[in-house]
């Protein structure tokens, strides 16, 4: 199993809707979960930090943590065209690990 | 604040040459710096992570003779690609942690560094 997965995608969504991304991880003792945006041919940017069960909502920008389920998601309200670009789930335990990608295409 | 600057963003060096890679903190004392390579559509890699005065600690399957990495400072990283081949052509992109005035456990990433081995 993978430390951290993501659906690979890509996701689709008509510019205005709600974009949800998800990820798991497999280490239990996890504390620090981070989404970070990437478009082609950048480096990537970190968009949200959760540390603790819940909702942290940034902007247009809301991300869930569950331990319990070892479960963290962004959702993207209000989608615009220039979001469109790969989201990355990190989990910290000693150090980051990255899942794959999640590509998002949101259309005009 | 947490801005990481990467030098060259770009570089073309020819095949058996040794390219060097800079990565700078600017606004935070970095403790730690982490070096990774991006193929085309795909994911992140991590190459090494360094800590300020510390050999760097390499990844299974990175040759640490091929890739050197010196954190000299707590601004400033490097990585010198030595005898480089085409196949090393790739997207490398350092990321720092450290005294951001945040999260200890964030990761800033630098803009990335385009190598291309001809």
């Amino acid at each position: 199993q993978k430390e951290v997965e993501q659906n690979s995608g890509p996701l689709s969504v008509p510019e205005g809707a709600i974009a949800s991304l998800n990820c798991t991880y497999s280490d239990r003792v996890s504390q620090s979960f981070f989404w970070y945006r990437q478009y082609s041919g950048k480096s990537p940017e970190l968009i949200m930090s959760i540390y603790s069960n819940g909702d942290k909502e940034d902007g247009r920008f809301t991300a869930q943590l569950n331990k319990a389920s070892q479960y963290v998601s962004l959702l993207i309200r209000d989608s615009q065209p220039s979001d469109s670009a790969t989201y990355l789930c990190a989990v910290n335990v000693n150090d980051m690990r990255f899942g794959a990608g999640t590509r998002l295409t949101v259309k005009p | 604040g947490a801005v990481v600057s990467q030098h060259p963003s770009r570089v073309i060096c020819k095949s058996g040459t040794s390219v060097k890679i800079e990565c700078r903190s600017l606004d935070f004392q970095a403790t730690t710096m982490f070096w990774y390579r991006q193929f085309p559509k795909q994911s992140l890699m991590l190459m090494a992570t360094s800590n300020e005065g510390s050999k760097a600690t390499y990844e299974q399957g990175v040759e640490k003779d091929k890739f050197l990495i010196n954190h000299a400072s707590l601004t400033l990283s490097t990585l010198t690609v030595t005898s480089a081949h085409p196949e090393d052509s790739s997207f490398y992109i350092c990321s720092a942690r450290g005294t951001s005035g945040r999260s200890p456990y964030e990761q800033y990433f630098g803009p990335g560094t385009r190598l291309t081995v001809t």
